[in-house]
């Protein structure tokens, strides 16, 4: 069955450090690939997609992601964590025969002074 | 500014009663879906309406229902509400032209139920 893993429920970084989030999936084709954001007490926004074309995508507030087909991946990074950057981080595939993303588990993201 | 709103953003509910969440989109969005979200089980697909009258299960759809009668409205319906159906709802919407359109999502609606 195709799925989505997000590595990590939780990663801690301290402020002014990169920021990785892992996302991987099954797909023998390549997916359209999203990643929304989730503030406190808030519902999800998209912070990025790709979809064709260059494999770098960059997105709201300064973080990026690239596709890499032969690892069937697609982390999040940015290279300077801010405070505000504290959130939910939901990695979401629309994969292939699929009309609906699915979505990853979440990946909580801790910033430290 | 576009918007996905939900009739609360807390609930509280006794086990047993008919629980009506209401979502509303101001996109004309065609497509509309309801989630669950539960601490390290990410979001869960209930339901999903490709368009007015139009319904089709998620991946729990199991002590829910859900009505579509107006384009910008879509209502997830608990039956009889339970303990294990507390949770965060999340409602959003979406543009039908192709598939890599992203998702609108509300805010949420916490539900305790009792």
């Amino acid at each position: 069955a195709q799925s989505v893993t997000q590595l990590g429920s939780h990663v801690s970084v301290s402020e002014g450090a990169l920021v990785l989030l892992r996302c991987n999936y099954s797909s023998s084709v390549p997916p359209y690939l999203f990643w929304y954001v989730q503030y406190p007490n808030q519902g999800l926004q998209l912070l990025l997609k790709y979809t064709t074309g260059a494999t770098l995508v960059k997105g709201i507030n300064g973080f990026e992601a690239e596709f890499k087909k032969s690892e069937t991946s697609f982390h999040l990074t940015k290279p300077s964590a801010h405070m505000s950057d504290a959130a939910e981080y939901f990695c979401a595939p629309l994969l292939w025969g699929s009309y609906i993303p699915t979505f990853g588990r979440g990946t909580s993201l801790i910033v430290h002074p | 500014d576009v918007k996905v709103t939900q009739s609360s953003r807390y609930l509280v509910k006794r086990t047993g009663e008919k629980v009506f969440l209401e979502c509303v989109q101001d996109m004309d969005h065609e497509n509309m879906f309801w989630y669950r979200q539960d601490p390290g089980l990410g979001l869960r697909l209930i339901y999903f309406s490709y368009d007015v009258k139009m319904k089709e299960k998620g991946d729990i759809p199991e002590g829910y229902s859900v009505s579509r009668e107006k384009k910008e409205r879509f209502s997830l319906i608990l039956e009889s509400a339970s303990t294990n159906q507390t949770s965060m709802y999340l409602c959003a919407s979406k543009k039908r032209t192709s598939g890599w359109n992203e998702q609108f999502f509300g805010p949420g609606t916490r539900l305790t139920v009792l």
